[in-house]
């Protein structure tokens, strides 16, 4: 069966240091991945995704970025956060059939980034 | 700007009555449409997946497109109380690209 991983889980970080999420999928190949951040009370904003190795598409942030090393290996960062990137941090893949993407999207745990 | 629309309520509905959501999206082009649940703190959870006009009907949940009209709903039938979240809608374009609404909060009333 296939499982998502993220991490880590929970971290507090001061304006300005670097950041790093990383998200492995196990038990499928060739996964769509997907970075969304949720602030507090607000819905899920598509950051990044990607339909293969080193295939990112961005959607909005500016001193966010993302990279797939490996086929089922999704990796967040930072340089420099801003306190406006506090938020609830989600992975997501989903799978393809018969040449398609299903677009069922499949979560791992999150990542809660405070930034102070 | 491509959006999906919902009504961030909260929607209270009494227990054993039927909750109904409802969606909008505004990106002609979406092909694929989609109902998670999402508790306090937690990550969202697929409920039901639709990808062609009309009724589809899992269990206590029964999704609707409408193409014509760019409309998505959701039927919860017998609501319990275990149902109260918060339910978002998510669209899916011809890149891949998936984008949520902001989200319904249901409450089932005991």
């Amino acid at each position: 069966s296939q499982t998502i991983h993220q991490w880590p889980a929970t971290l507090v970080q001061p304006v300005g240091s670097p950041l790093s999420l990383e998200c492995t999928v196990e038990g499928t190949s060739n996964p769509n991945l997907y970075w969304y951040r949720q602030a507090a009370g607000r819905g899920l904003q598509l950051l990044f995704y990607s339909v293969g190795i080193g295939q990112i598409s961005s959607e909005v942030p500016q001193n966010l970025s993302a990279s797939r090393p490996q086929d089922r290996q999704f990796i967040l960062s930072s340089k420099k956060l801003l306190l406006s990137d506090s938020g609830f941090y989600l992975c997501a893949w989903s799978g393809l059939i018969r040449g398609g993407n299903t677009g069922e999207l499949f979560f791992g745990e999150g990542s809660r980034l405070t930034v102070l | 700007q491509k959006e999906v629309e919902q009504n961030s309520g909260p929607l209270s509905v009494p227990e054993g009555a039927i909750a109904s959501l409802n969606c909008t999206y505004s990106d002609r082009v979406s092909q694929s449409f989609f109902w998670y649940r999402q508790y306090s703190g937690k990550s969202p959870e697929l409920i039901m997946s639709i990808y062609s006009n009309g009724d589809k009907e899992d269990g206590r949940f029964t999704a609707q497109l409408n193409k014509a009209s760019q409309y998505v709903s959701l039927l919860i039938r017998d609501s319990q109380p275990s149902d109260s979240a918060t339910y978002l809608c998510a669209a899916m374009n011809r890149d891949d690209k998936i984008i949520f609404g902001k989200g319904t909060r249901l409450h089932i009333l005991p």
